[in-house]
């Protein structure tokens, strides 16, 4: 079966300092990669995805995740933590193959920036 | 990147009565859309997968004479939960994704969240 973990229910890091939200994924395969973010009553924003090529992944606000296929990971990371970066963070897979095939998703990590 | 909208974004509603939730890309066709369930501080459990002109694919577990899914244009999708009952109350959101294959990422809606009294 297809899984998504995010050890940390939650991840507190001061304003200016670098922060890391993890994630490790059981799937068969090489999967797509994905992270999303929400705020309070909103849905989810895509941030960035993994499809292939280099494993470190650039995507919006400044986050970056690394694809690690050895230890089946795809963290999250920020160089400098912002406050307005507090938010609850998804990590997601889908399987490479056809057809409509939905995302996984871990249970999230909320993560808060004390300034 | 694409916009999902949803409507309406908040609705209470009295237990027995059906609710309707519109889910529309507006910028693009979505060949797929997905309905999600989201408890407080809990990840996001896939309800539903349709695409347009067919009927939906259920979850296990999800009661699909309930909650009733309608993907009739490339553009909207509705939701609606019939005979709605307090266990119901939630936050439900809709994504949607084009064509394009797997690697396409989900757009997601705003969310709305029922509440039913």
């Amino acid at each position: 079966a297809q899984s998504v973990a995010q050890p940390e229910d939650q991840v507190n890091v001061a304003e200016g300092n670098p922060l890391t939200v993890k994630c490790t994924y059981s799937v068969s395969g090489n999967p797509y990669l994905f992270w999303y973010v929400q705020y309070p009553n909103r849905g989810l924003q895509f941030l960035l995805k993994y499809i292939t090529g280099d494993n470190l992944v650039k995507g919006s606000y400044g986050f970056e995740a690394e694809f690690n296929k050895s230890q089946t990971s795809f963290h999250l990371k920020k160089p400098s933590a912002l406050v307005s970066d507090s938010a609850l963070y998804f990590c997601a897979v889908r399987p490479r193959i056809s057809g409509n095939t939905p995302l996984v998703f871990g249970k999230g990590t909320r993560l808060s920036v004390i300034a | 990147g694409a916009v999902v909208s949803q409507h309406p974004s908040r609705v209470i509603c009295k237990s027995g009565t059906s609710v309707k939730i519109e889910c529309r890309s507006l910028d693009f066709q979505a060949t797929t859309m997905f309905w999600y369930r989201q408890f407080p501080k809990q990840s996001l459990m896939l309800m539903a997968t349709s695409n347009e002109g067919s009927k939906a694919t259920y979850e296990q577990g999800v009661e699909k004479d309930k909650f009733l899914i309608n993907h009739a244009s490339l553009t909207l999708s509705t939701l609606t939960v019939t005979s709605a009952h307090p266990e119901d109350s939630s936050f439900y959101i809709c994504s949607a994704r084009g064509a394009g294959g797997a690697s396409n990422e989900q757009f997601f809606g705003p969310g709305t969240r029922l509440t039913v009294l």
